[in-house]
């Protein structure tokens, strides 16, 4: 149950696209297609923004897409706008009815 | 509206115990798996536990297990954590989560404080 490996920031400008990798091991992210990602606002509960590796939820801007290669997921985010400012985790089945997160990546908008 | 509010975070000292709840509306509980999910202050998030719909199954995170217990009831559409042995880390915010599909985390509460400290 060791937490999947995210960078601790990330930041890019106004339109510009960013990725934000999530890596795992053989045993959560390498086996399964069942990722999620959450986008969390300062004080404020996560917001489900992309499951089962490259879903989108309804009412979710079609700029987030994930996607993911091996043992690593990623989500790319573009056309950044200033309300994208947020801290972002990635999530992976685990097996056994476990899930394991990530660490979490700040992104700025400069 | 789907919504899910925890409540009974507060101050407890190092050994001592809390119960976390969470009350669920707008779906119909018996029928989801749900979830309890920390965040430490400064720190990413955490899966704590898991339960099946009818309790049947329940799931821990390896630092909680023997100390701490998920439940439900879902005549009164509430879900609880019973926490014993608490210790300073186990300080974080705890929210509750319904979940669907294997980690599909759909609907947050807006957490509740626990805060481990003598």
């Amino acid at each position: 149950q060791s937490a999947l490996t995210q960078p601790a920031s990330v930041s890019g400008s106004p339109g510009q696209s960013i990725t934000i990798s999530c890596t795992g091991t053989s045993s959560d992210v390498g086996s399964y297609n069942l990722v999620s990602w959450y986008q969390q606002h300062p004080g404020k509960a996560p917001k489900l923004i992309i499951y089962d590796g490259s879903k989108r939820p309804s009412g979710v801007s079609n700029r987030f897409s994930g996607s993911k290669s091996g043992n690593t997921a990623s989500l790319t985010i573009s056309g950044l706008q200033a309300e994208d400012e947020a801290d972002y985790h990635c999530c992976s089945y685990a097996g056994s009815s476990t899930v394991v997160f990530g660490g979490g990546t700040k992104l700025t908008v400069l | 509206e789907v919504q899910v509010v925890e409540s009974g975070g507060g101050l407890v000292q190092p050994g001592g115990s809390l119960r976390l709840s969470c009350a669920a509306s707008g779906f119909t509980f018996s029928s989801y798996w749900m979830s309890w999910v920390r965040q430490a202050p400064g720190k990413g998030l955490e899966w704590v536990a898991n339960i099946k719909h009818d309790a049947d199954e329940k799931y821990y995170v390896d630092s909680v297990k023997g100390r701490f217990t998920i439940s439900r009831d879902n005549a009164k559409n509430s879900l609880s954590l019973q926490m014993n042995s608490l210790r300073a880390e186990d300080t974080a915010v705890y929210y509750c989560a319904r979940l669907m599909g294997y980690s599909k985390f759909d609907y947050w509460g807006p957490g509740t404080l626990v805060t481990v400290s003598s």
